[in-house]
């Protein structure tokens, strides 16, 4: 299975609104890292959180960081169409590899 | 500005034919990462290297290969291509691990390739 699993899978909000997705991992990890994806495009690096810290800012993007429950949050904060994508998070698995989840798809709608 | 390229955005081959995908990074870049994306299943390890001519096996190795013979250029093989390796292929480069673990990772636009 993943190590990283975000929810929910789809996410449609009206341009203005925040929006929040949230990932959960399974084993410790050294940092978590979140990527957006434009639709049929490559992805693009967000912002890394380390694991000894529980919130960063990028922006509009807030990360926090949980290792106790083991879970990840993004805000993107007055979102804007141009945020519609997809968004991953990905922590470090077995040996020297990121290891991704299936992502959150993001609708902004005007 | 790190560019990761690839070498096609879409690609259409036969069922058997042997089949390279390439990628290429301008950043000096030890790692370098090949991926395939499928719907509802993200994105998938196939290899990675993290230096010239050594390669590692991620998560879904079969009926793939690679080569890494210079630092900028990873290229994915695929011996005889199946219907099921449809997909969207996605190639990586990034710095090797950091004290933090492993740092960001730079993608190309992807390969979408069709097996018929």
């Amino acid at each position: 299975s993943q190590q990283g699993e975000e929810d929910p899978q789809a996410l449609s909000i009206q341009e203005g609104e925040n929006a929040t997705m949230n990932c959960s991992y399974k084993t410790s990890i050294n940092n978590l890292q979140w990527y957006r994806q434009n639709s049929g495009r490559g992805l693009v690096h967000l912002i890394l959180i380390r694991s000894n810290e529980r919130e960063k800012h990028s922006g509009r993007l807030r990360v926090t960081l949980d290792t106790s429950k083991k879970s990840s949050s993004l805000l993107i904060t007055a979102s804007r169409a141009a945020d519609t994508a997809s968004y991953f998070c990905a922590t470090k698995g077995g040996g020297n590899k990121l290891t991704f989840g299936t992502g959150t798809q993001l609708k902004v709608e005007l | 500005d790190v560019k990761v390229t690839q070498s096609s955005r879409y690609l259409v081959k036969r069922t058997g034919e042997k089949v390279f995908l390439e990628c290429v990074q301008d950043m000096d870049h030890e790692n370098m990462f090949w991926y395939r994306q499928d719907p509802g299943l993200g994105l998938r390890l196939i290899y990675f290297s993290y230096d010239v001519k050594m390669k590692e096996k991620g998560d879904i190795p079969e009926g793939y290969s690679v080569s890494r013979e210079k630092k900028e250029r990873f290229s994915l093989i695929l011996e005889s291509a199946s219907t099921n390796q449809t997909s969207m292929y996605l190639c990586a480069s990034s710095t090797p691990l950091g004290t933090s673990g492993l740092n960001e990772q730079f993608f190309g636009p992807g390969t979408r390739l069709t097996v018929l």
